[in-house]
């Protein structure tokens, strides 16, 4: 079982729209998470950092829930520009290097 | 402030040669790492560095080898390339352990 488990998706979605995406973590130790995004042939570039009390960037909310082991994040008024894959990130405590998903992808239409 | 570099940007490899891959970051951060990603497979870890004069195995350490002789630059070398090495190879670097690690834009290589 993976260690980090994303929806691979793809979402399909008209621009506008609300969507939101789910990720699963196995390991309790997490004891910090991020959101990346990665656009087509790019690097994976970090979106938010995912707090305990969930948090909000412009049209962006990250939501952790510790006790089900599962971090989300929230995607309001959708624009073409989304349109990307979103890692889902753990720093799993006694690692030297963050866990990555394998990623979710979105993709925004007209 | 160019954040993480990486050279080259492309390569093509006959099986059997070698290369290194070299990256640099301007940030003054101890830890490094290199991944590999494969179409439809996360990032995998190779090596990883915490700090100058240090390396340590990732998850897919096999066939490659690294150097961080100073901190800003660490080398990723493949020693006798393989068609199973053919990927997207990316460098990463952070503050220390738990932090956002910051990305390269990658090398794309071929070994045919």
């Amino acid at each position: 079982r993976k260690e980090v488990e994303q929806d691979p998706g793809p979402f399909n979605v008209p621009e506008g729209a609300t969507v939101a995406f789910n990720c699963t973590y196995s390991n309790s130790a997490s004891q910090s998470f991020f959101w990346y995004r990665q656009d087509c042939r790019k690097e994976p570039k970090l979106l938010m950092s995912v707090y305990s009390s969930g948090n909000e960037d412009g049209r962006f909310t990250a939501q952790l829930n510790r006790a089900s082991q599962y971090i989300s994040l929230l995607i309001r008024d959708s624009k073409l520009s989304d349109s990307a894959t979103y890692l889902c990130v753990v720093n799993i405590v006694g690692r030297r290097a963050l866990t990555f998903g394998s990623g979710t992808r979105l993709q925004v239409q007209p | 402030n160019a954040g993480v570099t990486q050279t080259p940007k492309f390569r093509v490899l006959k099986t059997g040669q070698s290369m290194t891959l070299l990256c640099a970051q301007d940030m003054n951060h101890e830890y490094m790492y290199w991944y590999r990603q494969d179409p439809g497979m996360g990032l995998r870890l190779i090596h990883y560095s915490v700090g100058e004069g240090t390396t340590a195995k990732g998850e897919v350490p096999d066939g490659y080898n690294v150097s961080r002789l100073k901190k800003q630059n660490f080398l990723l070398g493949l020693e006798s390339a393989a068609p199973s090495q053919t990927s997207v190879y990316f460098c990463a670097s952070s503050y220390g352990r738990g932090y956002e690690q910051y990305f390269g834009p990658g090398t794309r290589l071929t070994v045919t």
